[in-house]
């Protein structure tokens, strides 16, 4: 099966600028998940969604991050404006169902840059 | 959910079995334990999981205590390839909303 796709692979921006990434799934997927993993540390939850609605984002900085899936497909997240404590790799995972015998499956992620 | 603990690095030497432990001392009974690495510049990937039993699989087996407080991951032959940070998780059973949780896990490093 395909993986969990993710695009760009890389960005660079600089601080208060916009930036967004995009997430698909693997196919069927209900439960759809956005860490941040800032350097030698581990990822770090931002987001889970269940089909298209919003199961946990208490550990996403609504002031400036934003994300949506609104099909309950592809999901897209949102920085604006970004800072420089928002450099990390961005990842995106799924899961059949959020279930304790569905493994996750991760995207090889975005990595971004704010200078 | 649980928190966990365990060693920062290990060495392993290539063709012998990696033994990665993991404390979860304050683990529910509704909890199982989790266990992903993620390899330099890649995504975290699913190892094993368990509730009480152990289990195997092709890439590991992992040994849950009785009393459940702790737990270890075995590579049975460690190769170059399996060096990796791995990470020892614990979640809750069932519930929508108990997404994984990751500490700073074991970085483990095999050599020839």
């Amino acid at each position: 099966e395909a993986g969990v796709a993710q695009s760009p692979r890389y960005k660079i921006i600089e601080k208060r600028q916009s930036v967004a990434f995009w997430c698909n799934p693997i196919s069927g997927h209900a439960t759809l998940y956005w860490y941040q993993q800032i350097l030698g540390q581990g990822p770090k939850l931002l987001i889970q969604f269940q089909n298209n609605g919003v199961v946990d984002d208490s550990q996403l900085p609504k002031d400036r991050f934003s994300a949506e899936r609104l099909k309950g497909v592809d999901s897209t997240l949102k920085i604006q404006p970004a800072k420089l404590e928002d450099s990390a790799v961005y990842l995106c995972a799924s899961s059949l169902e959020p279930g304790p015998n569905y493994g996750y499956t991760f995207g090889s992620g975005t990595r971004l840059t704010v200078v | 959910d649980a928190k966990t603990t365990q060693p920062t690095s290990m060495d392993c030497a290539e063709g012998r079995a990696a033994n990665l432990p993991c404390n979860h001392s304050t683990i529910s009974g509704n909890e199982y334990v989790y266990w992903y690495r993620q390899i330099h510049s890649q995504g975290p990937q699913y190892i094993i999981h368990g509730l009480k039993n152990n289990e195997t699989n092709e890439m590991a087996s992992l040994i849950i205590t009785e009393d459940r407080k702790s737990s270890t991951l075995i590579l049975p032959h460690a190769t170059l390839r399996d060096t990796a940070v791995y990470y020892c998780i614990v979640r809750v059973a069932g519930k929508a909303g108990t997404a994984l949780i990751f500490g700073k896990g074991t970085t483990l490093s095999v050599s020839s």
